[in-house]
């Protein structure tokens, strides 16, 4: 079965700083690979998707980017955080058809 | 765009109380999805609906979908603590595969 992996969990950064967030997933191969952002008490607003290695697409610009150096794997970067960054990031699998696989999530605060 | 609307925003209600939440698209979806989103963690998948009128149920859930393929509901009968959270609907986007749109979630809270 689909397992996917976020880390951290909680993560307090200061504005102007560098953000990485990484998921991994297990039990699939070529799995599409989603960045949604939850602000608090509001609904999934998706950031980025990739349907496979260096494939990458944008939703809404923004102060993020993402990345897919390997097939399950899925990195969603910031050079320099804004207040506006915070949020809960969830990285989800999603098949043709099928349900969403979420991954714990990062609760990111920006200070 | 394509939008998924989702009513209400917050429902609280007396334990043992019915609560119901509904969600409307745009467009003409080809199946529509709900999840629960217990608070602090993340969503997680309850059921999927892919035909016009199916009706669905899980214990105290009942699922429906919309004859039309446009809208669908949620109904808790008899609301227990452990209801308590935010639940979602999500439908594909219409011809980008499995890129789903989620509406904005309603947030059950019960009180004991």
């Amino acid at each position: 079965s689909q397992t996917i992996h976020q880390w951290p969990a909680t993560l307090v950064q200061p504005v102007g700083s560098p953000l990485s967030l990484e998921c991994t997933v297990e039990g699939t191969s070529n799995p599409n690979l989603y960045w949604y952002r939850q602000a608090a008490g509001r609904g999934l607003q998706l950031l980025f998707y990739s349907v496979g290695i260096g494939q990458i697409s944008s939703e809404v610009p923004q102060n993020l980017s993402a990345s897919r150096p390997q097939d399950r794997q899925f990195i969603l970067s910031s050079k320099k955080l804004l207040l506006s960054d915070s949020g809960f990031y969830l990285c989800a699998w999603i098949g043709v058809g099928t349900e969403a696989f979420f991954g714990q999530g990062t609760r990111l605060t920006v200070v | 765009g394509q939008q998924v609307m989702q009513i209400p925003q917050y429902q609280h209600v007396q334990e043992g109380e019915d609560f119901t939440t509904y969600c409307n698209s745009s467009t003409t979806l080809s199946n529509i999805q709900w999840y629960k989103q217990r608070p602090g963690g993340h969503p997680v998948f309850l059921i999927q609906l892919v035909k016009s009128g199916e009706v669905k149920k899980q214990k105290r859930l009942t699922f429906q979908f919309g004859e039309a393929k446009k809208n669908s509901s949620l109904h808790i009968t008899a609301t227990q603590t452990t209801d308590v959270g935010t639940y979602f609907c999500a439908g594909p986007r219409s011809n980008q595969g499995g890129k789903l749109i989620f509406g904005q979630g309603t947030e059950l809270s019960v009180k004991p």
